[in-house]
Parts: C-alpha cells; structure tokens; sequence
C-alpha cells in the first residue's frame, strides 16, 4: 500500500463545475500537506498548502484537511479548461526540511 | 521572482556513460532536494541536502552521488547509466521562516538514455 493514495481519474468535470479531488495518507504523524498541479511535461506547481484540521480557501482553490481520517482534498470552484493537469497530493511527514512523499496523482479533464 | 533553475534542460546519453546535472536553488534558499519523476510515475525522492549537509536520503542508486556547494547550488552525479534512469529530473529548494517546509520546483532535465 502506498503511503498516499490519490484516485488516478480520469475525473471528467463540466467547465464551470465543482472539481473534488480526494487523498488519503497512512503515517498519523503526518504533519504537512500540498497539492500540486502537473501540466504533462511540467514541473510541479504549488496549489495549496495546509497544516491544520478544516479547511482553507485561496481563490477557487479550498483544501480541507481531516487529521482523525486521514484524509485531504482539494476543491476546485468554477472549473475552467486551463484546470485540466494531474494534481498531486503530497505529504511532508516529520516537517521541517524534510522529503514530499507524493501519491500518485489524479487527472483532472475540464471540458467545455 | 527568481526560481529554481535545472541545467540541462534536455540530455541524451548512451547506456554506461555519466552524466550531471545542476541546481540553482532560489536566493536565500538553504535547502536543496532532488526528484526522480518516471514516465507516468509520480515524483520519487532521491536526496536533500541543508546548509550542505546531506540531510535525508531516498531511493537513489548507488552510482548515484549528488553535493551542494558553498554557493548552495547541487549537482547530481550519475554514472554508468542504464536504460531506466530515463526520467525527467526535478530539484526542488527550500528556505528559512514560516514556509520553510515549501519545496519549490525547477522546469527539471530531461534525461534520456539510449
């Protein structure tokens, strides 16, 4: 099992819609989370970042995190075509100057 | 804002031969990591290194070998390359403060190995 699990997709959403994008992690101590978005080819760019239970908003971007369930996702609020991208859910588990331990990524597919 | 920059942004090499890439992490940045992204893979650490120090260790071969300098630039060595160290290669930097644990990623190298 890996240590962070994304659904591969593809999610296929309408542009204009919500696009839920769901990871799960198994190390409890787990301190920090990322979601970055992959065009194919690209480097990884930074979304969101979140460290505490509940939810933080940027834009159209909300990651919300659940420590007791292991869990993080990433909403995507008016889905544009320019949104379609991989995004990878990413966990930092001591903190600190330390690895991302990356799941595998979910393909997001916006369509007009 | 400046950015991690990778140089060589594409290499070709022939199996066995060795190869280096190079990482300039952003200005005031302290600490570097290093990334090896397969084709429809995802990311997988290979090493870090704070204030040029090697700071925590992955999945990388033992003909692998990687530094930071004095200027906190890194280079990533690898010798007798093999058809599956084919990859794109990415490095990453972080810096001190409240985002110190916020990697940022170079455009990488493209690495092929025919």
């Amino acid at each position: 099992q890996k240590e962070v699990e994304q659904n591969s997709g593809p999610l296929s959403v309408p542009e204009g819609a919500i696009a839920s994008l769901n990871c799960t992690y198994s190390d409890r101590v787990s301190q920090s989370f990322f979601w970055y978005r992959q065009y194919s080819g690209k480097s990884p760019e930074l979304i969101m970042s979140i460290y505490s239970n509940g939810d933080k908003e940027d834009g159209r971007f909300t990651a919300q995190l659940n420590k007791a369930s292991q869990y993080v996702s990433l909403l995507i609020r008016d889905s544009q075509p320019s949104d379609s991208a991989t995004y990878l859910c990413a966990v930092n588990i001591y903190g600190g100057y330390n690895k991302l331990i990356f799941g595998a990524g979910t393909r997001l597919a916006v369509h007009p | 804002a400046a950015g991690v920059i990778q140089s060589p942004r594409h290499l070709i090499k022939e199996k066995r031969e060795t190869a280096t890439l190079k990482c300039y992490p952003i200005p005031r940045h302290d600490t570097v990591y290093w990334y090896q992204q397969g084709p429809g893979q995802d990311p997988q650490f290979l090493i870090s290194f704070y204030e040029k120090m090697q700071s925590d260790k992955g999945s990388i071969p033992d003909r692998f070998s990687a530094q930071q300098f004095s200027d906190y630039h890194s280079e990533l060595n690898m010798s007798s390359l093999e058809l599956g160290d084919s990859a794109l290669y990415f490095c990453a930097s972080s810096g001190g403060g409240l985002a110190k644990n916020i990697q940022y990623f170079g455009a990488g190298t493209r690495l092929s190995v025919l």
